[in-house]
């Protein structure tokens, strides 16, 4: 299984709502990566989990919550966010750091 | 920080013609890594170069790099209206647990039946 899912492929959110993004991977992956993505701009990293612990927090505002409960498993909490969070929200992993990525569809966020 | 810079932004040619983009990078890296990325969708892995090699080929797809002059150039050969893409350069610079990849801006390439 080379593939990476993410879900929900859309999601339309207020302000005050707390809702969550899941990336999945079973390819014994052990880097997983959070990237926002404004449109014709490149990938932005969030946050790295490598062997299941954060590693890399680009200095993300704390509305973004990022959990690993697994090494298959990624999910990114969010609550009380702006408009200008609206964008696509790519999950990657990767064997191990500065390999391959392998990308999910990306679920498109509005918030409105 | 984005140490990646892609040339030219945008690309527009017919089919069946062949197409270059250039990807410029500030400091030394571990490898490059070439992606694309059709309109909202994630992006695909396309090649990975290490840097002790100039050259590699992928089907229609040949990429150099150049370390002395810190850049890379992607070819695609004999374009199709499905190569129509954004393309992303990647470098891989850092050691350890704090490996990532640093993105260029991209180059959105228009591929005309």
């Amino acid at each position: 299984d080379t593939e990476v899912t993410q879900t929900p492929k859309h999601l339309v959110m207020g302000m005050t709502n707390k809702k969550s993004l899941k990336c999945e991977q079973h390819m014994g992956h052990r880097a997983m990566y959070w990237y926002k993505q404004k449109a014709k701009k490149p990938p932005e990293l969030m946050f790295v989990y490598s062997y299941e612990k954060l590693s890399i927090n680009e200095s993300v505002p704390s509305r973004f919550s990022p959990e690993c409960p697994n090494s298959s498993l990624l999910n990114l909490h969010l609550h009380a966010l702006q408009p200008e969070d609206s964008a696509l929200y790519l999950c990657a992993s990767s064997p191990g750091g500065g390999e391959t990525q392998y990308f999910g569809p990306g679920t498109r966020l509005l918030v409105l | 920080s984005q140490q990646g810079e892609e040339d030219p932004q945008a690309l527009s040619i017919q089919e069946g013609e062949n197409a270059t983009m250039n990807c410029s990078y500030k400091t030394s890296i571990n490898n490059l890594q070439w992606y694309r990325q059709n309109s909202g969708r994630g992006l695909v892995h396309l090649i990975l170069i290490r840097s002790n090699e100039r050259e590699k080929h992928s089907g229609r797809l040949r990429v150099t790099l150049d370390t002395s002059k810190k850049s890379s150039s992607l070819l695609i050969t004999a374009s199709r209206a499905a190569d129509t893409a954004s393309y992303f350069c990647a470098t891989d610079s850092n050691a350890g647990n704090n490996r990532k990849l640093i993105w260029g801006l991209g180059t959105s390439l228009a591929v005309n039946p």
